[in-house]
């Protein structure tokens, strides 16, 4: 496709659950990040992939996010025992350059997560 | 925790006007860049601007940057009904001041909300 595309777009979930969230980056795409925005603010970093490498997770908010690039293209964020302040949009975003240059962020629509 | 602040939180004006949002920062950057974000949809890429530049402009907007304030402006020139939309601005660190090494990663501000009526 052209663009990022994430899915599922929207998902529920009773809490103590575990979910995945799956990320499509553009084709060729070194660097794929994944934020967290929760209503009315801007996102926040989680975590960063040059490739198949996990360089930075320094924004996973616990041991029950996890994420993974295994094949340096398809990302998959996965919760686990999800919480109810879970509940937010996580975008998934990419850049063809990595290390060393700063280029814009092509953002998916992400996926709205509610935990109930 | 975010990197830095915008105001105003919201804005509200007719067709036709400009519109200003500003936004400031807290540590040494390498660029910074505009986001405008639709209800409901990812973040779209607007302007970037280097740490060594003062103004840029890409159609109807333009961009300046303090770097001795941390601050920077978003104008939009002769708003339209569809810039209605939240507005991001995001910095990418200093490689110097990230240990050497930057990989792109933004840290954004909590928005401006705009709304422009028809």
């Amino acid at each position: 496709g052209a663009g990022v595309s994430q899915s599922p777009r929207y998902k529920v979930a009773k809490r103590g659950q575990d979910v995945a969230l799956r990320c499509d980056p553009i084709s060729g795409h070194v660097s794929l990040f994944w934020y967290q925005q929760a209503l009315g603010q801007g996102p926040e970093f989680l975590t960063y992939f040059q490739n198949e490498a996990q360089l930075d997770k320094s924004g996973l908010p616990s041991d029950r996010f996890f994420a993974e690039r295994p094949e340096g293209s398809v990302s998959t964020l996965k919760i686990q025992r999800t919480q109810q302040e879970d509940s937010a949009v996580y975008l998934c975003a990419s850049s063809p350059t990595g290390t060393g240059n700063n280029s814009p962020l092509h953002f998916g629509n992400g996926t709205r997560l509610t935990v109930t | 925790s975010q990197q830095g602040e915008e105001d105003p939180q919201a804005l509200s004006i007719q067709e036709g006007e400009n519109a200003t949002m500003n936004c400031s920062y807290k540590t040494s950057i390498n660029n910074l860049q505009w986001y405008r974000q639709n209800s409901g949809r990812g973040l779209v890429h607007l302007i970037l601007i280097r740490s060594n530049e003062r103004e840029k402009h890409s159609g109807r907007l333009r961009v300046t940057l303090d770097t001795s304030k941390k601050s920077s402006s978003l104008l939009i020139t002769a708003s339209r009904a569809a810039d209605t939309a939240s507005y991001f601005c995001a910095t990418a660190l200093d490689p110097a001041g990230a240990g050497g090494t930057s990989y792109g990663k933004l840290t954004f501000g909590q928005g401006t909300i705009l709304t422009v009526h028809p």
